[in-house]
């Protein structure tokens, strides 16, 4: 597609539940990146991956937090066990390259709330 | 580490009034630089970007420089619309493909 799909808009778990969240990128970029966005706007990486594989994932909490990207399926984010603190929007961005020159198109994100 | 620093608000300006919102960088090697928008309930776009140094990127009316000199990339427009009225994220990206977001600018525009 030209652009990035997320689904859910939007997502509401209790505290200890799963959450999963899926990222389709533009068609023909093979990069993949997963940000949060907590509270007054500050944004974290979270984890990249270059097609099926893990670019960086510096960002990404050592518990709880994992991420895939499969052939011919959507990337998917999913926290296990969630706590209040993942509370955030979750944006998936694509981009056809890496290097900094090639932008990273965003997608319209996914709010989790955890009650 | 690399950061970006800029002008928290929120701003608040009456239609046509002009508009610059400040930003600095501190960077390792030759970043680029973006601005991004985010609109009331919506994900964030793609404002402008500049790849190197005196590069301008503009659009909507918005512009900016990249001034490798000073670190800084500020935004402005010189008549601002209440469509405009958004959260505005200053980023750069380096090789290492992170975006490493501002804490972003409030700007409300009143008739």
């Amino acid at each position: 597609g030209e652009e990035v799909a997320q689904t859910p808009k939007h997502l509401v778990r209790g505290e200890g539940q799963k959450a999963k969240l899926y990222c389709a990128p533009i068609k023909g970029h093979s990069y993949v990146f997963w940000y949060q966005q907590v509270l007054k706007n500050e944004f974290k990486f979270l984890i990249s991956f270059q097609n099926e594989n893990v670019f960086d994932e510096t960002g990404m909490p050592k518990e709880r937090f994992s991420a895939k990207c499969l052939p011919n399926s959507p990337c998917s984010l999913e926290i296990q066990a969630t706590k209040l603190e993942d509370s955030a929007v979750y944006f998936c961005a694509s981009s056809q390259s890496h290097g900094e020159a090639y932008e990273q198109y965003f997608g319209p994100g996914t709010r989790l709330t955890v009650t | 580490g690399d950061s970006v620093t800029q002008m928290e608000g929120p701003v608040t300006l009456s239609e046509e009034a002009f508009l610059t919102i400040n930003c600095t960088y501190t960077a390792t090697g030759y970043p680029s630089l973006f601005w991004y928008v985010q609109y009331p309930g919506e994900g964030l776009q793609l404002l402008l970007k500049a790849t190197k140094a005196d590069d301008k990127g503009s659009n909507k009316g918005f512009e900016a420089t990249y001034r490798k000199e000073t670190t800084s990339f500020h935004l402005e427009k010189g008549s601002v619309q209440v469509s405009d009225s958004a959260v505005y994220f200053c980023a750069l990206k380096t090789s290492y493909d992170k975006v490493i977001f501002g804490p972003g600018t409030s700007l409300s525009v009143i008739p």
